[in-house]
């Protein structure tokens, strides 16, 4: 049974679409995160959600847009993709917003912008 | 702001050799400190983490780390490398202070060799 699921796992698209990646936890977590891991694997955070509220908004672009329906999603909707964008993004989760919380990621979404 | 230096990118290994993965940080206030492993394909993956105590730290598939303040580092170690242990290990800095998000170094590829 996956702890933190994302879908899809590969995303093609052309510049300019929108896409949205989806995420799921079953661990009962309350804090959720977006990760964005480049091409030489630099792993940086964008966003995180403590119950469906925003706590860290790193500086990502406005076309980056979280939503995060209950505790258990966190969704990234991305407008006019750029060929910058392609990366493999990761959703982590935690069981709370404190940062000594181990946090559980789920398996990565490779979006390649052509 | 903190930050982190793993000082080598890629560090190859004979199996059942030790195995030091290097860490420095940089930060003004104290400090958590964690190593992340990523294999292949795969989400990361919490292997242990300092927060406070003892200085020596032991994680998961016989690692374990050192926090020495006075050389801000936290070093991970294993004395017999597997096959199975070839991996991306990333070491990551957050502050005991509100929700400071994790802020990771560029990665390690250990490359375990037969």
């Amino acid at each position: 049974d996956t702890a933190v699921s994302q879908t899809p796992k590969y995303l093609v698209t052309q510049m300019g679409n929108d896409k949205s990646i989806k995420c799921e936890q079953n661990l009962g977590h309350d804090t959720m995160y977006w990760y964005k891991q480049d091409s030489k694997k630099f792993l940086k955070i964008m966003f995180s959600y403590n119950n469906k509220e925003l706590i860290i908004n790193e500086t990502v672009p406005n076309r980056f847009s979280p939503k995060s329906p209950d505790k258990a999603h966190l969704n990234l909707h991305i407008n006019s993709l750029e060929l910058g964008d392609s990366a493999v993004y990761f959703c982590a989760s935690s069981q709370g917003a404190l940062s000594f919380y181990e946090q559980y990621f789920g398996p990565g979404t490779r979006l390649t912008v052509t | 702001a903190q930050s982190v230096t793993q000082l080598d990118s890629q560090v190859p290994v004979f199996e059942e050799a030790p195995v030091e993965l290097r860490c420095n940080y940089s930060s003004s206030v104290s400090v958590y400190l964690f190593w992340y492993v990523q294999y292949p394909n795969q989400g990361l993956q919490l292997l242990l983490k300092y927060l406070s105590g003892s200085t020596l730290v032991k994680g998961i598939n016989g690692f374990e780390a050192e926090f020495n303040k006075s050389q801000t580092s936290f070093h991970l170690r294993k004395p017999s490398v597997h096959i199975s242990d070839t991996a991306e290990y990333f070491c990551a800095v957050s502050t005991p202070s509100g929700n400071t998000p994790l802020v990771f170094g560029k990665g390690t590829r250990l490359s375990v060799i037969a």
